[in-house]
C-alpha cells in the first residue's frame, strides 16, 4: 500500500487566496484526521471523520476553514481566504476504528505570504 | 492548562545512556496513551502505546503509566544518535477516536 497520500507537498500563496489541501487515506481505513503543526502550538487536531462523516470539528480555527470527505478515498481541507497565520504543516492521517496506530501522510507545508 | 503537556527540551544525553521523556495530561477520562517519534521534516510514527498502569517494554523502549498522577513517560535505553528526534506524547479519551498530542520533546543523543 502506498500509505496516506497528501498533495501538494508545498504550497506558497498570497494572503486572501483560497487554498485546497488534498488527502487520500489508506484503502480500507474508515477514520480520517486533519492536523496542523506549528512550532508554537504543536500538532493540533482540526477535524476527524468516521465513515466519511465529520465527527468532531471543534479544532477548526474559524469559518475560513472547511473540510469535506465526499467518499472513502478522498478528503479536502480548504482555507478561504488564507492568512499568514495559517502558515503551518498540515497532516492528514488515517486509521481503522479499533486500531491504535495512526498512519500519517507526508504533510503539506503551507506558506501564506 | 493544555490537555497534554511536555517539556519542549532539548534533552541532551550521551550515546549509551538512558533517555527519560515525560508527559502529563489533564483529562482523567483518558484511556489510551501513545508515544510517537518525529524526525525533522518527517511525519510522526508510532513507537508504543499503553493502557494500564505500570510498565510496558518493547526492545529498548519502555512506556510507563501512572493514572493516579496523570503521568506517562518513555524510557529509551542504550540511546543512539539515530534516536535524536522529537517525541510526541498523545492521549485518547474513552469512547472517542480523538487523539490529542503534546507539543513534543526534542531529544538529542550525542556520540
Amino acid at each position: 500500500d502506498a500509505g496516506v497520500i497528501q498533495s501538494p507537498r508545498h504550497e506558497v500563496t498570497e494572503m486572501g487566496q483560497e487554498v485546497t489541501l488534498r488527502c487520500k487515506p489508506i484503502s480500507g481505513h474508515n477514520s480520517l484526521f486533519w492536523y496542523r503543526q506549528t512550532m508554537m502550538r504543536g500538532l493540533e487536531l482540526l477535524i476527524y471523520f468516521n465513515n466519511n462523516v465529520p465527527i468532531d470539528d471543534s479544532g477548526m480555527p474559524e469559518d475560513r476553514f472547511s473540510a469535506k470527505m465526499p467518499n472513502a478515498s478522498f478528503s479536502t481541507l480548504k482555507i478561504q481566504p488564507s492568512e499568514p497565520r495559517d502558515s503551518a504543516v498540515y497532516f492528514c492521517a488515517s486509521s481503522n476504528r479499533g486500531q491504535e496506530k495512526l498512519f500519517f501522510g507526508s504533510g503539506t507545508q503551507l506558506s501564506v505570504l | 492548562q493544555k490537555e497534554v503537556e511536555q517539556n519542549s527540551g532539548p534533552l541532551s544525553v550521551p550515546e549509551g545512556a538512558i533517555a527519560s521523556l515525560n508527559c502529563t495530561y489533564s483529562d482523567r477520562g483518558s484511556q489510551s496513551f501513545f508515544w510517537y517519534r518525529q524526525y525533522s521534516g518527517k511525519s510522526p510514527e508510532l513507537i508504543m502505546f499503553i493502557y494500564s498502569n505500570g510498565d510496558k517494554e518493547d526492545g529498548r523502549f519502555t512506556a510507563q503509566l501512572n493514572k493516579a498522577s496523570q503521568y506517562v513517560s518513555l524510557l529509551i535505553r542504550d540511546s543512539q544518535p539515530s534516536d535524536s528526534a522529537t517525541y510526541l506524547c498523545a492521549v485518547r479519551s474513552y469512547n472517542t477516536d480523538k487523539l490529542i498530542f503534546g507539543t513534543g520533546t526534542r531529544l538529542q543523543v550525542f556520540p
